[in-house]
This record gives C-alpha cells, sequence and structure tokens, in this order.
C-alpha cells in the first residue's frame, strides 16, 4: 500500500542533544512538508521541499534543518538551537508544490525534551 | 495578514447536525479545504471547495463560502461519535511563494 511513514511515533531528547525524524513516502511524490503543531496553534509550515536536493524554509525554520537526498525521503533534524522543540510534527507529500495539489500527511511523531 | 480563525471547541449531541465556521483574511487565496485529525493521528483531507464556489455537498459534508465576508464552513449532518476529531481548515494561494495555511483547529465533541 502506498502511503507516508514518520518514526519514531514517540521520541524523548534531553535538552542540548540534536534529534532527527524521519518521513518516508512511496506515492512518488516529487513535494514534502514538514509542520509543527502546538495545541491551539494549528498547523505552521517548517520547511518544504519541491523536488530532490532542494528545500525551502517556511515559517518557522530556526533550530531545524533538513535534507533531500532521495525522493522519497525527508528527515528533519531538531538541533538544540530550537528553544521550545516539544511538540507534534506532521510530514506531508502531494504530487507537486501546485496550489491544487492534496497533502497527504503521516501519522505524525511526537517529540519531548526532558 | 495571513490568519485563518477558528473557534477551538465544539460539542454537539449525536443525531445533531454540527457546524463549524472559519474565517481568513487573504482574498486571493484559490482553494479551501477542510481536514479531520483523530487523536494521536496526522491530518486527513475530507472535502476542499474552488474560490469561485458557493457550496459543495458531499454525502453528510456540506461546505459552504461566503467570499465577501471571508467565511468558510463545514456542516456534518447527523453527527456520529466517530466524527469526534479536530478540524482544521486551510487555505492555499500563490502570491509569491505558494504556500497552505492551517486554522487554529476545532475540536469536536459528540455527546451520546
Amino acid at each position: 500500500d502506498g502511503g507516508i511513514t514518520q518514526s519514531p511515533k514517540y521520541l524523548f531528547r534531553k535538552e542540548g542533544q540534536n534529534v532527527t525524524l524521519s518521513c518516508e513516502q512511496n506515492l512518488n511524490h516529487d513535494a514534502m512538508y514538514w509542520y509543527r503543531q502546538d495545541p491551539g496553534q494549528g498547523l505552521r509550515l517548517i520547511y518544504y521541499s519541491q523536488i530532490v536536493n532542494d528545500f525551502q524554509k517556511g515559517d518557522i525554520a530556526e533550530g531545524y534543518s533538513v535534507s533531500r537526498e532521495k525522493k522519497e525521503s525527508f528527515p528533519l533534524t531538531v538541533t538544540s538551537a530550537q528553544k521550545n522543540p516539544t511538540a507534534f510534527y506532521l510530514c506531508a507529500s502531494s504530487i507537486r508544490d501546485r496550489v491544487n495539489d492534496e497533502q497527504f500527511f503521516g501519522p505524525g511523531t511526537r517529540l519531548t525534551v526532558l | 495578514g495571513e490568519d485563518v480563525e477558528q473557534s477551538l471547541f465544539l460539542s454537539v449531541r449525536e443525531g445533531d447536525s454540527s457546524v463549524i465556521n472559519c474565517t481568513y483574511t487573504d482574498s486571493s487565496s484559490t482553494y479551501l479545504y477542510w481536514y479531520k485529525q483523530e487523536p494521536g493521528a496526522g491530518l486527513q483531507l475530507l472535502t476542499y471547495i474552488f474560490s469561485n464556489m458557493d457550496m459543495k455537498q458531499d454525502q453528510r459534508l456540506t461546505v459552504l463560502l461566503n467570499k465577501k465576508d471571508k467565511h468558510l464552513s463545514l456542516r456534518i449532518a447527523d453527527t456520529q461519535t466517530g466524527d469526534s476529531a479536530i478540524y482544521f481548515c486551510a487555505e492555499s494561494k500563490t502570491s509569491g511563494t505558494y504556500k497552505y495555511i492551517f486554522g487554529t483547529g476545532t475540536r469536536l465533541k459528540v455527546l451520546a
């Protein structure tokens, strides 16, 4: 079955540590996205990639980094520079990055900083 | 501005209709979406409406768009306990850089 997967489902991190969240899709989609979800704030765009080897900052990119070396994979690294990283992280993909392309979401990763 | 606003909570009785409201500020939006998020899960697209439409119906779901007031609503007929979730509206546009903007989400609780 085609879909988008994220791992792990739950992640705990000590302050000062970098951590990488995985996102994989087998939908043959060109575009991929990372969002952060906080209670009462909706989804905010961290980074997005329209094509392999290219990515753009979203609205809240500070303290995060990404790579897009393969079409199927768009990992997100939460660095120690991110001051408030505890949140629910959602990855999404779409066929292209056109305005009418539906975004398909993964199940999310809940990151907690101890 | 680029705010998309929703009320945070809505509670209805099973079998009643639910109406979830959303207001947006950018008149250049081309598509408006409704997504559903069940607890601890990702978002699932429910329906969408193109900005030149006023209404769209899909089984128990009815979307109404008032472009003059920049108001979008989602009506769920015969609401069931399985409809309990967070509902997000979102707008997409191509002003410069294409992007989606999500609302804050409305948590719908259906009482048996």
